[in-house]
Protein backbone atom coordinates (compact mmCIF):
# COMPACT_ATOMS: atom_id res chain seq x y z
CA UNK A 1 0.00 0.00 0.00
CA UNK A 2 1.54 3.72 -0.56
CA UNK A 3 2.66 5.12 2.06
CA UNK A 4 0.76 8.83 2.68
CA UNK A 5 1.72 11.77 5.14
CA UNK A 6 -0.82 14.01 7.21
CA UNK A 7 0.65 17.13 9.31
CA UNK A 8 0.61 15.85 12.82
CA UNK A 9 -2.38 18.30 14.60
CA UNK A 10 -4.18 21.26 13.39
CA UNK A 11 -6.36 23.42 14.95
CA UNK A 12 -9.90 24.77 13.42
CA UNK A 13 -12.41 27.12 15.25
CA UNK A 14 -16.27 25.65 15.15
CA UNK A 15 -18.08 26.47 12.78
CA UNK A 16 -15.07 26.83 10.37
CA UNK A 17 -14.26 24.71 7.46
CA UNK A 18 -11.77 21.91 8.56
CA UNK A 19 -9.36 21.28 5.52
CA UNK A 20 -6.91 18.00 6.21
CA UNK A 21 -4.28 17.37 4.01
CA UNK A 22 -2.96 14.49 2.73
CA UNK A 23 0.08 13.49 0.29
CA UNK A 24 0.37 10.10 -1.27
CA UNK A 25 3.02 10.63 -4.32
CA UNK A 26 3.15 6.54 -4.50
CA UNK A 27 -0.33 6.00 -5.16
CA UNK A 28 -1.11 3.50 -7.43
CA UNK A 29 -3.85 3.33 -10.21
CA UNK A 30 -6.14 0.50 -8.31
CA UNK A 31 -5.54 2.31 -4.92
CA UNK A 32 -8.14 4.43 -3.35
CA UNK A 33 -8.10 6.92 -1.07
CA UNK A 34 -9.98 6.54 2.57
CA UNK A 35 -10.71 8.71 5.51
CA UNK A 36 -11.18 7.49 8.75
CA UNK A 37 -10.94 9.38 12.27
CA UNK A 38 -10.91 8.35 15.72
CA UNK A 39 -12.36 10.46 18.60
CA UNK A 40 -11.04 9.82 21.96
CA UNK A 41 -11.26 6.61 23.63
CA UNK A 42 -13.66 5.02 20.49
CA UNK A 43 -12.87 2.82 17.47
CA UNK A 44 -11.77 4.61 14.23
CA UNK A 45 -14.96 5.47 12.37
CA UNK A 46 -15.04 5.33 8.22
CA UNK A 47 -15.92 8.76 6.95
CA UNK A 48 -15.65 8.56 3.00
CA UNK A 49 -13.17 7.45 0.39
CA UNK A 50 -12.59 8.01 -3.36
CA UNK A 51 -10.76 6.85 -6.41
CA UNK A 52 -10.25 9.45 -8.76
CA UNK A 53 -13.44 12.20 -8.81
CA UNK A 54 -14.29 14.25 -5.78
CA UNK A 55 -16.63 12.58 -3.23
CA UNK A 56 -19.38 14.19 -0.90
CA UNK A 57 -21.60 12.43 2.06
CA UNK A 58 -23.55 13.86 5.09
CA UNK A 59 -20.10 13.65 6.97
CA UNK A 60 -17.65 15.76 4.60
CA UNK A 61 -16.05 16.23 1.28
CA UNK A 62 -13.14 14.70 -0.16
CA UNK A 63 -10.97 16.13 -3.19
CA UNK A 64 -8.53 14.19 -4.53
CA UNK A 65 -6.18 16.29 -7.01
CA UNK A 66 -5.82 15.33 -10.92
CA UNK A 67 -2.96 13.53 -10.57
CA UNK A 68 -3.68 11.98 -7.16
CA UNK A 69 -0.90 12.41 -5.65
CA UNK A 70 -2.96 14.61 -2.78
CA UNK A 71 -6.47 14.61 -0.98
CA UNK A 72 -8.07 16.82 1.45
CA UNK A 73 -10.34 16.01 3.44
CA UNK A 74 -13.53 19.15 4.47
CA UNK A 75 -15.45 18.95 7.13
CA UNK A 76 -17.88 22.35 5.85
CA UNK A 77 -18.80 23.40 9.66
CA UNK A 78 -16.80 22.36 11.99
CA UNK A 79 -18.16 21.20 15.85
CA UNK A 80 -16.73 20.45 18.87
CA UNK A 81 -17.75 16.32 18.23
CA UNK A 82 -15.08 16.85 15.29
CA UNK A 83 -12.29 16.73 17.50
CA UNK A 84 -10.45 13.60 16.68
CA UNK A 85 -7.42 12.19 14.89
CA UNK A 86 -8.61 11.71 11.06
CA UNK A 87 -6.28 9.06 9.21
CA UNK A 88 -5.80 9.13 5.63
CA UNK A 89 -5.04 5.70 3.92
CA UNK A 90 -4.26 4.53 0.45
CA UNK A 91 -5.02 0.93 -0.24
CA UNK A 92 -7.02 -1.53 -2.94
CA UNK A 93 -10.06 -3.39 -1.54
CA UNK A 94 -7.87 -4.78 1.13
CA UNK A 95 -6.13 -4.22 4.40
CA UNK A 96 -5.95 -0.60 6.27
CA UNK A 97 -2.47 0.22 6.78
CA UNK A 98 -3.22 2.99 9.43
CA UNK A 99 -0.21 5.54 10.15
CA UNK A 100 -0.35 8.21 12.76
CA UNK A 101 -3.03 10.57 11.19
CA UNK A 102 -3.70 14.38 11.80
CA UNK A 103 -5.00 15.47 15.43
CA UNK A 104 -7.59 17.95 14.59
CA UNK A 105 -8.60 20.27 17.63
CA UNK A 106 -11.53 21.72 17.22
CA UNK A 107 -12.28 24.96 19.56
CA UNK A 108 -15.05 27.06 21.02
CA UNK B 1 -27.79 -1.62 13.97
CA UNK B 2 -26.29 -3.14 17.09
CA UNK B 3 -22.51 -2.28 16.63
CA UNK B 4 -19.68 -4.49 17.27
CA UNK B 5 -19.13 -5.25 21.12
CA UNK B 6 -16.07 -5.95 22.70
CA UNK B 7 -15.03 -7.07 26.55
CA UNK B 8 -13.94 -6.81 28.88
CA UNK B 9 -13.28 -3.06 28.18
CA UNK B 10 -10.61 -2.79 30.25
CA UNK B 11 -7.74 -5.35 31.67
CA UNK B 12 -5.17 -5.21 33.51
CA UNK B 13 -2.66 -8.32 34.06
CA UNK B 14 0.60 -8.97 35.27
CA UNK B 15 3.69 -9.99 32.88
CA UNK B 16 3.74 -13.61 31.75
CA UNK B 17 0.04 -14.23 32.44
CA UNK B 18 -2.69 -14.79 29.44
CA UNK B 19 -5.25 -12.86 29.20
CA UNK B 20 -8.34 -13.38 26.17
CA UNK B 21 -10.69 -10.73 24.23
CA UNK B 22 -14.11 -11.38 22.91
CA UNK B 23 -15.00 -9.73 19.78
CA UNK B 24 -18.95 -9.82 18.21
CA UNK B 25 -19.22 -8.30 15.33
CA UNK B 26 -22.01 -6.60 13.46
CA UNK B 27 -24.82 -9.48 12.35
CA UNK B 28 -24.29 -10.77 9.14
CA UNK B 29 -20.90 -9.38 8.79
CA UNK B 30 -18.52 -12.19 7.12
CA UNK B 31 -15.09 -10.39 7.41
CA UNK B 32 -13.61 -9.33 11.24
CA UNK B 33 -10.34 -7.84 12.15
CA UNK B 34 -8.60 -7.65 15.33
CA UNK B 35 -6.12 -4.65 15.48
CA UNK B 36 -3.53 -3.80 17.85
CA UNK B 37 -3.32 0.19 18.69
CA UNK B 38 -0.26 1.25 20.83
CA UNK B 39 -0.18 4.69 22.60
CA UNK B 40 -0.06 7.87 20.06
CA UNK B 41 0.00 5.23 17.17
CA UNK B 42 -2.54 4.13 14.49
CA UNK B 43 -4.82 0.79 14.65
CA UNK B 44 -2.38 -2.30 13.24
CA UNK B 45 -3.60 -4.86 12.00
CA UNK B 46 -3.08 -8.68 13.66
CA UNK B 47 -5.43 -10.92 11.97
CA UNK B 48 -7.94 -10.69 9.72
CA UNK B 49 -10.97 -13.48 9.18
CA UNK B 50 -13.11 -14.03 6.19
CA UNK B 51 -16.21 -16.03 8.09
CA UNK B 52 -14.16 -18.91 10.15
CA UNK B 53 -10.68 -18.90 8.22
CA UNK B 54 -7.91 -16.67 8.00
CA UNK B 55 -7.28 -13.89 5.44
CA UNK B 56 -4.09 -12.56 7.03
CA UNK B 57 -1.99 -13.26 10.16
CA UNK B 58 1.24 -12.13 9.24
CA UNK B 59 1.79 -9.40 11.31
CA UNK B 60 0.54 -11.51 14.51
CA UNK B 61 3.09 -12.42 16.89
CA UNK B 62 2.33 -16.11 16.47
CA UNK B 63 4.79 -17.65 19.57
CA UNK B 64 2.45 -15.86 21.77
CA UNK B 65 -0.82 -14.26 20.25
CA UNK B 66 -3.24 -16.76 18.91
CA UNK B 67 -7.12 -16.23 17.45
CA UNK B 68 -9.92 -18.16 16.86
CA UNK B 69 -13.71 -17.71 15.13
CA UNK B 70 -15.58 -20.06 15.50
CA UNK B 71 -18.88 -21.13 13.55
CA UNK B 72 -17.63 -17.41 11.67
CA UNK B 73 -19.36 -15.19 14.17
CA UNK B 74 -17.78 -14.27 17.66
CA UNK B 75 -14.13 -14.15 17.87
CA UNK B 76 -11.59 -14.54 20.60
CA UNK B 77 -7.71 -13.42 20.91
CA UNK B 78 -5.93 -14.61 23.61
CA UNK B 79 -2.35 -13.64 24.63
CA UNK B 80 -0.28 -16.16 26.24
CA UNK B 81 2.01 -15.44 28.18
CA UNK B 82 1.84 -11.11 28.12
CA UNK B 83 4.47 -9.48 28.07
CA UNK B 84 5.21 -5.59 28.68
CA UNK B 85 5.04 -4.00 25.03
CA UNK B 86 2.04 -5.85 24.40
CA UNK B 87 0.22 -3.22 26.92
CA UNK B 88 -2.14 -1.47 23.74
CA UNK B 89 -5.79 -1.12 22.74
CA UNK B 90 -6.91 -4.26 21.10
CA UNK B 91 -9.80 -3.24 18.70
CA UNK B 92 -12.18 -5.94 16.56
CA UNK B 93 -14.06 -4.49 13.65
CA UNK B 94 -16.42 -5.78 10.80
CA UNK B 95 -17.09 -5.42 7.41
CA UNK B 96 -19.56 -7.33 5.42
CA UNK B 97 -17.24 -8.66 3.22
CA UNK B 98 -13.32 -8.78 2.71
CA UNK B 99 -13.30 -6.47 -0.05
CA UNK B 100 -15.79 -3.88 1.46
CA UNK B 101 -14.27 -0.32 1.94
CA UNK B 102 -16.07 0.42 5.26
CA UNK B 103 -14.69 -1.26 8.26
CA UNK B 104 -17.04 -0.99 11.67
CA UNK B 105 -14.49 -0.45 15.04
CA UNK B 106 -15.69 -1.70 18.31
CA UNK B 107 -14.77 0.42 21.56
CA UNK B 108 -12.30 -1.63 21.89
CA UNK B 109 -9.92 -2.82 25.38
CA UNK B 110 -7.25 -1.42 27.08
CA UNK B 111 -5.10 -3.88 28.05
CA UNK B 112 -2.11 -2.81 30.66
CA UNK B 113 0.73 -5.39 31.49
CA UNK B 114 2.26 -4.42 34.65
Amino acid sequence: DAKTTQPPSMDCAEGRAANLPCNHSTISGNEYVYWYRQIHSQGPQYIIHGLKNNETNEMASLIITEDRKSSTLILPHATLRDTAVYYCIVSGYSTLTFGKGTMLLVSP
Amino acid sequence: EAGVAQSPRYKIIEKRQSVAFWCNPISGHATLYWYQQILGQGPKLLIQFQNNGVVDDSQLPKDRFSAERLKGVDSTLKIQPAKLEDSAVYLCASSLASLSYEQYFGPGTRLTVT
